[in-house]
C-alpha cells in the first residue's frame, strides 16, 4: 500500500463546475496536509496549507482534512479553464524538519 | 519578490559525466529541499539542507548523489556519472524556518541523460 493514494484521472468537468480532488493515506502521523497546482513543465505552486482536521477556504479554493479517515479533499468552486493543471496532494508529520509526502497528482481538465 | 531560482532549467548530459543543479532559496529563506519527478510518478523527497548542514537524505541513492548548501551562494544538486535513470526533473524547495511546513517551489531543473 502506497503512502498516499489519489487518483490520476483525468477528471473533465464543464467550466462553471464545482470540482472534488481527494487523497487518502496511511500513516497516522501526517499532521499538516498541502494542496499543489502543477502547470504542465512546471514547478509545484502553494495552493493550500492545514494542520490537522478540519476545513480552510481561501476565495473559490476549500481544503478539507479528516484525520480519522485519513482523507483529504480539495473543493474548486466555479472553475474556469485556467484551472486545468495535474493537483498533486502532500503531506508531513511536521516539526519543520520532514521532506513532504506527495500523491502522483490528478489531472483536470476544465472544459470552456 | 524572487521566487525559488533554479538553472539551469534544461541539462543534457551523456552517460558518465556529471550533472550539477543549482538552487537559491526565496529571499529570507534559509531551509532548502530537493525532490526528483520521475516521468508518471510523484514528486519523491531527496534531501534536506540548511547553511552547511544536511539535515535529512533519507531519500537520497546511496551513490553518485551528493548535495550541499554552503555559507555562501547557491545548493548544488551533484550527480556523478549520470545514467538513463537520472533523466527527470529535479525541483528544489525552500521554508523559512524549523517551523515552517509551507515549501515554495523552483519551476526545476530537466535533466535528459541520452
Amino acid at each position: 500500500q502506497k503512502e498516499v493514494e489519489q487518483d490520476p484521472g483525468p477528471l473533465s468537468v464543464p467550466e462553471g463546475a464545482i470540482v472534488s480532488l481527494n487523497c487518502t493515506y496511511s500513516n497516522s502521523a501526517f499532521q499538516y496536509f498541502m494542496w499543489y497546482r502543477q502547470y504542465s513543465r512546471k514547478g509545484p505552486e502553494l495552493l493550500m496549507y492545514t494542520y490537522s482536521s478540519g476545513n480552510k477556504e481561501d476565495g473559490r479554493f476549500t481544503a478539507q482534512v479528516d484525520k480519522s479517515s485519513k482523507y483529504i479533499s480539495l473543493f474548486i468552486r466555479d472553475s474556469q479553464p485556467s484551472d486545468s493543471a495535474t493537483y498533486l496532494c502532500a503531506m508531513s508529520a511536521g516539526g519543520g524538519a520532514d521532506g513532504l509526502t506527495f500523491g502522483k497528482g490528478t489531472h483536470l481538465i476544465i472544459q470552456p | 519578490n524572487a521566487g525559488v531560482m533554479q538553472n539551469p532549467r534544461h541539462l543534457v548530459r551523456r552517460r558518465g559525466q556529471e550533472a550539477r543543479l543549482r538552487c537559491s532559496p526565496m529571499k529570507g529563506h534559509s531551509h532548502v529541499y530537493w525532490y526528483r519527478q520521475l516521468p508518471e510518478e510523484g514528486l519523491k523527497f531527496m534531501v534536506y539542507l540548511q547553511k552547511e548542514n544536511i539535515i535529512d537524505e533519507s531519500g537520497m541513492p546511496k551513490e553518485r548523489f551528493s548535495a550541499e548548501f554552503p555559507k555562501e551562494g547557491p545548493s548544488i544538486l551533484r550527480i556523478q556519472q549520470v545514467v538513463r535513470g537520472d533523466s527527470a526533473a529535479y525541483f528544489c524547495a525552500s521554508s523559512p524556518n524549523l517551523l515552517s511546513d509551507e515549501q515554495y517551489f523552483g519551476p526545476g531543473t530537466r535533466l535528459t541523460v541520452t
